[in-house]
């Protein structure tokens, strides 16, 4: 049981490159919502899906795109990178869809760096 | 908006004792917090937890303690080993009647927790 899984570790783009973050989750769990996290600042949350085949946004989600592609995989999408992008990005899963006291577990995050 | 906030940014204590993080809130109507502890290059790892109808719960070698009435969190460590070390974030989760509110933890900043051998 990996848990919470994502690839790439590490990625440097250009600005105006364009990527895609995955993100799995081996626990059968509905919910699944990506973050990012700079350095002072707790984690924001970007996108999330509560259940399979919905998608909604969070506090940031100016620049990005997701995708829930099946139950277990949530994918981050940026079109056009930019440098305020630069950050860590982490991937999350909650068991239950539509409760409020459920938690969250995380996966290792994405470090990405835009040039 | 209204956010979760922490009193101290960095702790320092001596491994064998005991350590204290606070977090201040100011949504009343949040109804569920979470401690989570980060070590360097990895992501957030689950603690414990508390929902508002509880003024403590307690874990191996952890309690957290809720003050509702000044909407205050902390957690304790007890016999704090080097392993501690890592920050230490409270979110909060709010129960909200439609979808984006009943999803959306909050985060603080974090605290930095060091142990010293």
């Amino acid at each position: 049981n990996a848990g919470v899984t994502q690839t790439p570790k590490f990625q440097v783009l250009k600005t105006g490159q364009s990527m895609t973050l995955q993100c799995a989750q081996d626990m059968n769990h509905n919910s699944m919502y990506w973050y990012r996290q700079d350095p002072g600042m707790g984690l924001r949350l970007i996108y999330y899906s509560a259940s399979e085949g919905t998608t909604d946004k969070g506090e940031v989600p100016n620049g990005y795109n997701v995708s829930r592609l099946n139950k277990r995989e949530f994918s981050l999408r940026l079109e056009s990178a930019a440098p305020s992008q630069t950050s860590v990005y982490f991937c999350a899963s909650s068991a239950v869809q539509g409760a409020s006291t459920d938690t969250q577990y995380f996966g290792p995050g994405t470090r990405l760096t835009v040039l | 908006g209204e956010s979760v906030g922490l009193h101290l940014p960095t702790l320092s204590v001596q491994e064998g004792d005991n350590s204290i993080i606070n977090c201040a809130y100011s949504n009343s109507a949040s109804d569920y917090f979470i401690w989570y502890k980060q070590e360097s290059g990895k992501g957030p790892q689950f603690i414990i937890d508390i929902r508002s109808n509880m003024d403590k719960r307690q874990g191996q070698r952890v309690t957290v303690l809720l003050n509702k009435t000044v909407k205050h969190l902390s957690l304790q460590i007890a016999a704090t080993q080097p392993g501690d070390s890592a920050v230490y974030f409270c979110a909060e989760n709010i129960n909200g009647n439609s979808g984006a509110g009943s999803y959306q933890l909050t985060f603080g900043k974090g605290t930095k927790l060091s142990v010293i051998p």
